[in-house]
């Protein structure tokens, strides 16, 4: 079982290029979220997705589409990477009830730095 | 910004010892919950406190909440080397809609052996 897998683990970019981050989970989580976590800021949102086929947008939106055609998958885009965007991406899902106090499950990260 | 402040930002202990960490935030919520972050790797939950509750208790974890003052606090007992890593407070707010969570800016505990 191996939880939230994120891939890759580590990618240098140039300006303007764009690429595409992979997330996916075993746990048949109905929720899942991408964040940046830069030095001094936590983890900020970046968008989510309450199920297949549903994205939203959350505190950081710009700069990055997502798309959640499977249940299992949660892919994080950028489309013209730009020195800002450096950060570490963290991917986490989690299981809905109507109290909403289920942990959200983390996975290793993907380190990005842009050029 | 929405989000929590956690003090100190960092707190450097011997081995045996206890550690207690603080967190601010700035709405209504539905729960409170803590996480730890090993260096290099994602965040592991420890702890959920709901709004209702006023101390809870997990091995060597007490977590308490004060709702009037917005405010939480993480004390891990007698602590391990093991234990070096961040630790961060969420909250979820009152009445959202999805479980959107606001993550607080961490404290970085260094046990010493």
């Amino acid at each position: 079982n191996a939880g939230v897998t994120q891939t890759p683990k580590f990618r240098v970019l140039k300006t303007g290029q764009s690429m595409t981050l992979l997330c996916a989970q075993d746990m048949n989580h109905e929720y899942m979220y991408w964040y940046r976590q830069d030095p001094g800021m936590g983890l900020r949102l970046i968008h989510y997705s309450v199920g297949e086929g549903t994205t939203a947008k959350g505190e950081v939106p710009d700069g990055y589409n997502v798309s959640r055609l499977k249940k299992q998958n949660f892919l994080l885009g950028l489309e013209s990477a730009a020195p800002s965007q450096t950060s570490v991406y963290f991917c986490a899902s989690s299981w809905v009830q109507g109290n909403f106090d289920q942990p959200q499950h983390f996975g290793d990260g993907t380190r990005l730095s842009i050029l | 910004s929405q989000q929590g402040e956690e003090d100190p930002q960092a707190l450097s202990i011997q081995e045996g010892e206890n550690a207690t960490m603080n967190c601010s935030y700035k709405t209504s919520i539905n729960n409170l919950q803590w996480y730890r972050q090993n260096s290099g790797r994602g965040l592991v939950h420890l702890i959920l406190i709901r709004s209702n509750e006023r101390e809870k208790h997990s091995g060597r974890l007490r977590v308490t909440l004060d709702t009037s003052k917005k405010s939480s606090s993480l004390l891990i007992t007698a602590s391990r080397a093991a234990d070096t890593a961040s630790y961060f407070c969420a909250t979820l707010e009152k009445g959202g809609a999805t479980n959107k969570l606001i993550f607080g800016t961490g404290t970085l505990l260094a046990v010493q052996p």
